[in-house]
């Protein structure tokens, strides 16, 4: 079953924590990409990868870390540092030109507590 | 920066009336544009998307929507909307951000409600 898993579903922190999401895909595409979503905000970028040991950050990069060290792997660190971490995160994928269809996860909602 | 507008945060329809969602974008340049839809409980899904060509372009589920490139939008629309549909509905501009990256630029969602 191809596609994008993200885990765990739900995950609860108290603040002052990191804590790390989860992003695995075997579409075999070579960019790999972060979202926060909140309410009436629509998705914002994080981060994102064009390729293996490679990214840029995005809209929202303060607070936050990646990593990139395996083509189907694409770990999200939301650090003590950022300021409102509470928000539904969504990693996405796609071959990485610009015609390209991003396909996306099933989110993580993370509550910092 | 580029930015994506969406025109309506909440819309409710009756089964069976048209649907017309407005997306405007602030970018001069070459774009690709597209529609994802994001059912509840799952994940967010291409509906449609535009690259070149004919300005009209048919998606999923009966779904269309229309490039009007000296507007800057891209309106999608639907002729007889299904309880089905209840879902959120994102626009998203696709724009070169430098160094041979593309960066996907969101709006903030249309909530559409079908009402049986």
């Amino acid at each position: 079953d191809g596609g994008i898993t993200q885990s765990p579903k739900y995950l609860f922190r108290k603040e002052g924590q990191n804590v790390t999401l989860s992003c695995e895909q075997n579409l075999n595409h070579d960019a790999m990409y972060w979202y926060r979503q909140d309410p009436g905000q629509g998705l914002r970028l994080i981060y994102y990868s064009q390729i293996v040991n490679d990214f840029q950050k995005g809209d929202i990069a303060e607070g936050y870390s990646v990593s990139r060290e395996k083509k189907e792997s694409f770990p999200l660190t939301v650090t003590s540092a950022q300021k409102n971490p509470t928000a539904f995160y969504l990693c996405a994928s796609s071959m990485g030109g610009h015609t390209d269809t991003q396909y996306f996860g099933p989110g993580t909602r993370l509550t910092v507590l | 920066a580029q930015s994506v507008s969406q025109h309506n945060h909440h819309v409710i329809l009756s089964e069976a009336a048209s649907l017309e969602l407005g997306c405007n974008y602030s970018y001069g340049g070459t774009v690709n544009l597209f529609w994802y839809v994001q059912y509840p409980g799952q994940h967010l899904q291409l509906l449609l998307k535009y690259f070149s060509g004919d300005p009209l372009v048919k998606g999923i589920k009966g779904f269309e929507a229309e490039f009007i490139k000296s507007k800057f939008s891209f309106n999608l629309r639907k002729p007889s909307v299904q309880w089905s549909d209840t879902a959120e509905y994102f626009c998203a501009v696709n724009v070169y951000s430098g160094a041979g990256s593309y960066q996907l630029t969101f709006g903030k969602g249309t909530k559409l409600s079908v009402i049986p």
